[in-house]
């Protein structure tokens, strides 16, 4: 079973300033089965992103993934007051299929 | 427009039994795998199993299996998720979210906006 690490457990930022999110995986996973959500409070996870870089449909440029191995980050060029939320990297495994979440990223504000 | 609408908020009392509902909607329901996430309060996603409604394969987390029971009913294009006997540690926010599976990865593109589940004696 993978297990997923997110690092730091709270980034307190301010508007303007770069995010940079961690995610480290207990054993190697494919980047086609990394993806990253949003969640704000009171609200469902939203995509962000797939496939350890591509983003998801509406999502601005401002935010970007890289990473390959066990080793994946998320970053926020510049945090705009929306993008205060908790962020989770998600890993999936097919054999057998099972989808593992990291324990998530709370980025607020400083 | 795709959309995933659940059923509303539940409270229950320990013992009884539930079912709750994911209706799609603007997709073709029968070729997505869709997924059940469990988020206890103030707590992290918690992934609890898959369903295939197009021929109702199914595939639970270790962690659920036995503990829930996943369905679908692809006539009308609505997956469920129920109990036969709730535990008050079955309090929870529970979101249903369709499956992409392509070469580009597998992961939950469109998610409902969550069924509040409450248990309490």
């Amino acid at each position: 079973e993978i297990v997923l690490t997110q690092s730091p457990g709270t980034l307190s930022l301010s508007p303007g300033e770069r995010a940079t999110l961690s995610c480290r995986a207990s054993q190697s996973v494919s980047s086609s089965y990394l993806a990253w959500y949003q969640q704000k409070p009171g609200q469902a996870p939203r995509l962000l992103i797939y496939g350890a870089s591509s983003r998801a449909t509406g999502i601005p440029d401002r935010f970007s993934g890289s990473g390959s191995g066990t080793d994946f980050t998320l970053t926020i060029s510049r945090l705009e007051p929306e993008d205060f939320a908790v962020y989770y990297c998600q890993q999936y495994g097919s054999s057998p299929p099972a989808f593992t979440f990291g324990p998530g990223t709370k980025v607020d504000i400083k | 427009e795709v959309q995933l609408v659940q059923s509303g908020a539940e409270v229950k009392k320990p013992g009884e039994s539930l079912k709750i509902s994911c209706k799609g909607s603007g997709y073709s329901f029968t070729s997505y795998w869709i997924g059940w996430v469990r988020q206890m309060p103030g707590k992290g996603l918690e992934w609890m199993g898959i369903i295939y409604p197009g021929d109702s394969d199914t595939r639970y987390s270790p962690s659920f299996q036995g503990q829930v029971t996943i369905s679908a009913d692809k006539s009308i294009s609505t997956a469920y998720l129920q109990w036969s006997s709730l535990k008050a540690s079955d309090t929870a926010m529970y979101y249903c979210a369709r499956i992409v599976d392509t070469a580009m990865g597998t992961h939950f593109d469109y998610w409902g906006q969550g069924t509040l589940v409450t248990v309490s004696s």
